[in-house]
Order: structure tokens, then sequence, then C-alpha cells
């Protein structure tokens, strides 16, 4: 079965502008977590979805958000970008929340100049 | 708050030589916890959990409760090892989960 997909691959933004990042989960997983990953500071949850609801969130800005959809397809939004945000943005999905480990995306880099 | 700790950035074997690779975390509830591996332009990818009490790859890993630890083992460490280590912990609660990362260590063996 295909694994978690993350699009796009690579993306440059210049600072103030908005992104938005998609991921698809593995088919039956409803649950998805974000997470940002930079060489100072690893790996950062941003947040996890559970049946379209925004179960936690981590310390991350207001600017950063993201939603589910009914098919468990998420996306997330950063607006008024800031260089700072130039980083490798995870997509992870498992079948319930929590449960058995992620299983992983490629990711999607971000470059912001 | 829970918090995972990987005291070693950088870890250097030669090959057949026994790996440890150190993880503590603090926690006080019981959580679940797993290693994580990424190996040179591969996705994170699942090595294993503490539940599942499984060798995969010739890696172990015991939950130590009363020292907190769950340190990676592997009694001959293979060329094909080196790769970047994450540990991570998910807190077993109500109300949303947040699986935590430590820093992650970085496998070299060497030939």
């Amino acid at each position: 079965k295909a694994g978690v997909t993350q699009t796009p691959r690579y993306l440059i933004k210049t600072r103030g502008q908005q992104v938005t990042l998609s991921c698809s989960p593995i088919s039956g997983h409803r649950s998805v977590s974000w997470y940002q990953q930079t060489p100072g500071q690893g790996l950062q949850f941003l947040f996890e979805y559970f049946s379209e609801t925004q179960r936690n969130k981590g310390n991350f800005p207001g600017r950063f958000s993201g939603r589910q959809f009914s098919n468990s397809r998420s996306e997330m939004n950063v607006s008024t970008l800031e260089l700072g945000d130039s980083a490798l943005y995870l997509c992870a999905s498992s079948l319930a929340e929590g449960a058995g480990g992620y299983t992983f995306g490629s990711g999607t880099r971000l470059t912001v100049v | 708050a829970q918090r995972v700790t990987q005291p070693e950035k950088l870890l250097s074997v030669f090959k057949g030589a026994p790996v440890e690779l150190k993880c503590n975390y603090s926690y006080s509830g019981s959580p679940e916890l797993f290693w994580y591996v990424q190996y040179s332009r591969q996705r994170l990818q699942l090595l294993l959990r503490h539940i599942s009490r499984e060798s995969i790859k010739g890696f172990t890993a015991d939950l130590n409760k009363g020292e907190t630890s769950f340190h990676l083992k592997k009694p001959f460490a293979q060329e094909e090892d080196s790769a970047m280590y994450y540990c991570a912990l998910t807190p077993h609660r109500t109300g949303g989960f947040k699986t935590i990362f430590g820093a992650g260590t970085r496998l070299f063996v060497k030939a």
C-alpha cells in the first residue's frame, strides 16, 4: 500500500508570504502529526489531528496552523513566513491516536529567502 | 513535562563491535517508547517499540523504568547500521498525543 505522501517536496518562498503543505496518510490511518525538523532543534512537534480535530499542539506561534479533512488528508499552513521557518516539515500518520508508532513521509523542504 | 535525552550526538564504532545508543526519558506516567532510524537519503522509519519486545535488524531495546532508560543495543555492528537514530516517547493519556523525540545520535560504523 502507498506510504505517507507529502507535497510538494521542495518549496522556496519569500519572507512575508504564506505556504500550504499537504500530507496524505496511509490508507486507513486516521491520525496525522506534523513535525518541524532543523539541524539545531531536531524534531519539534507542531500538531496532531485525529478525525478532523486538532488534538494537540506544540509550542509554535499562531502563524502555524493546520487542518484535517474527512478523508484524513491534512494540510498545514504557515503565514507571514520568516527566515527561521526554513526547515524540513515532516508528516507522520498512525492507525489511531498515539498508537503503535508513526509512518513518516519524505517531508517538504521549505526555504524562506 | 516529558523529555527524551540522547546524550551522544555521534557514536563511532568498528564493524563487529557491540554498540549501545543511550536514551533516557522523564515522564511521570507510563509512556510508550520507540526507536526510529533514518538512513542516508531515506525517510525516518520506525525501528522498534518497547511493547513489542522484538529484535529488528539485530537491535534490541529494553525499557528500564527504574533508570528511566531505553537504550538501543546490538552485539555486532554492521556498516549498514550507519544512520541517525532517534529515541521517542509517547505519553499514555487522554486528550491527544504528542510524541517527543530526542535530539538523535549519529552512528558511524567503521570498516
